[in-house]
Parts: structure tokens; sequence; C-alpha cells
């Protein structure tokens, strides 16, 4: 299984306003910094969110991100058809010396 | 603007070897490390390699390690990844990506359109 842990699912209605968890440890998110990831399957995965809560340039700031000790969350607020997406949470391991991925939540869009 | 472009996957037998290439442009290549990361059919996405832009750190994943090399040219401005004893469980879209920083953070805000390595007999 996944080093980060995250729900494999989550739904929400056009309008309202979802949140993704992502649980680490202290070697990742206790320690580094967690970034967010839009993927839909056999695309290129999208950056969504940075150094915890910054969104690159032409993200919506409906989509936040948050972080305390070594847990992590996004929310998206004002939910739309087009978030509906896989989610990945990620960040930098430093006890394996490797960049780990959350298994991912698929978020459908009811 | 920067562009990523995969090259080199397809079809190969089990136990057989193929490379993997990343052409980068719109960047100043060195300055930036650089990732593999692939996704299974049905599977999350599963972080490969890394290799720091001056090409002198390199990290692999477990299940890769000692079967797959990451390295740079960065005098051509691309990104490779070696791949031997490949096995059935490495069939997979492998997407090269961009760091943020010139040391990996799994901050990749720049990704290739990946290309599908197919490890079958």
């Amino acid at each position: 299984q996944s080093v980060l842990t995250q729900p494999p699912s989550a739904a929400g209605t056009p309008g309202q306003r979802v949140t993704i968890s992502c649980s680490g440890s202290s070697s990742n998110i206790g320690t580094n910094t967690v970034n967010w990831y839009q993927h839909l399957p056999g695309t290129a995965p999208k950056f969504l969110i940075y150094s915890n809560d910054q969104r690159p340039s032409g993200v919506p700031d409906r989509f936040s991100g948050s972080t305390s000790g070594t847990s992590a969350s996004l929310a998206i607020s004002g939910l739309q058809s087009e978030d509906e997406a896989d989610y990945y949470c990620a960040a930098w391991d430093d006890s394996l010396n490797a960049w780990v991925f959350g298994g991912g939540t698929k978020l459908t869009v009811l | 603007e920067v562009q990523l472009s995969e090259s080199g996957g397809g079809l190969v037998q089990p136990g057989g070897s193929l490379r993997l290439s990343c052409a980068a442009s719109g960047l100043t290549f060195r300055s930036y490390a650089m990732s593999w990361v692939r996704q299974a059919p049905g599977k999350g996405l599963e972080w490969v390699s890394s290799i720091s832009g001056s090409g002198g750190r390199s990290d692999y994943a477990d299940s890769v390690k000692g079967r797959f090399t990451i390295s740079r040219d960065n005098s051509k401005n691309t990104l490779y990844l070696q791949m031997n004893s490949l096995r059935a469980e490495d069939t997979a879209f492998y997407y090269c990506a961009k760091d943020l920083a010139p040391i990996p953070l799994a901050a990749a805000d720049y990704w290739g359109q990946g290309i599908l390595v197919t490890v079958s007999s």
C-alpha cells in the first residue's frame, strides 16, 4: 500500500465543498511540504497545490490546501463537473529518500 | 513555454530492455530536478526515480532499484531512463516531470504527455 493514506473515493454535488485527506508520518508530511495533483488517466497530471497551500498560476482559488502535523487536506469549493478526476497528495520522504504518493482519491460530481 | 516530450516506449518481452528519453524545451534544464512517474493499468501514480539538476544525485523506488538507471544530458536538455530486466509489472504509462527546484521536492509543475511501456511475451 501507499506511504501516504487517502480515502479511495469522495463525492459531492455541484456547488458543494468537498475535502480530501492525506495522512503521512514524521519523515514525509511532518518534515517536508505537501503537493497535490489532479489526474485523468492517460493524460498528464496537473500541478494543483504546492508547498502545502500555494496555488500555481492558472489554478482557480476554489482549490486550497492545508496541513497539520503529519496530515494534509485538499479542499474544493463550488464543486464543478470538470473537477471530476483522481486527486493525489505527494511529498518527499527523508527516510526512504523517495517521492511518496497517496493512493489517490477518485472524486465524483453527482 | 516549458515542454516535455517522452519517446522510446513500446512493447518489450519480459527480461528485455528499453530506454526512455524526455526532451525538454523552454527552460534552463540544468536548474531543475527531473523525475519519472508511472501509472500501471487500473493503479495510482507511482514514483519511479528522480535526478538532481546537476545529475550528481539520483534516487529510485525499491521496485526498480538495481534494474533502472536515470540519467540526464544537460547539454542536450534530455532526461533518460534505462530500463533493464523488465517485468510484466513494469507495464505502465511513464511520465517525465520537472520539479520546482534543483533537488527533488515531489513538486512537479510540468509533465510530459506520457508514453506507454508494455512488457509482454
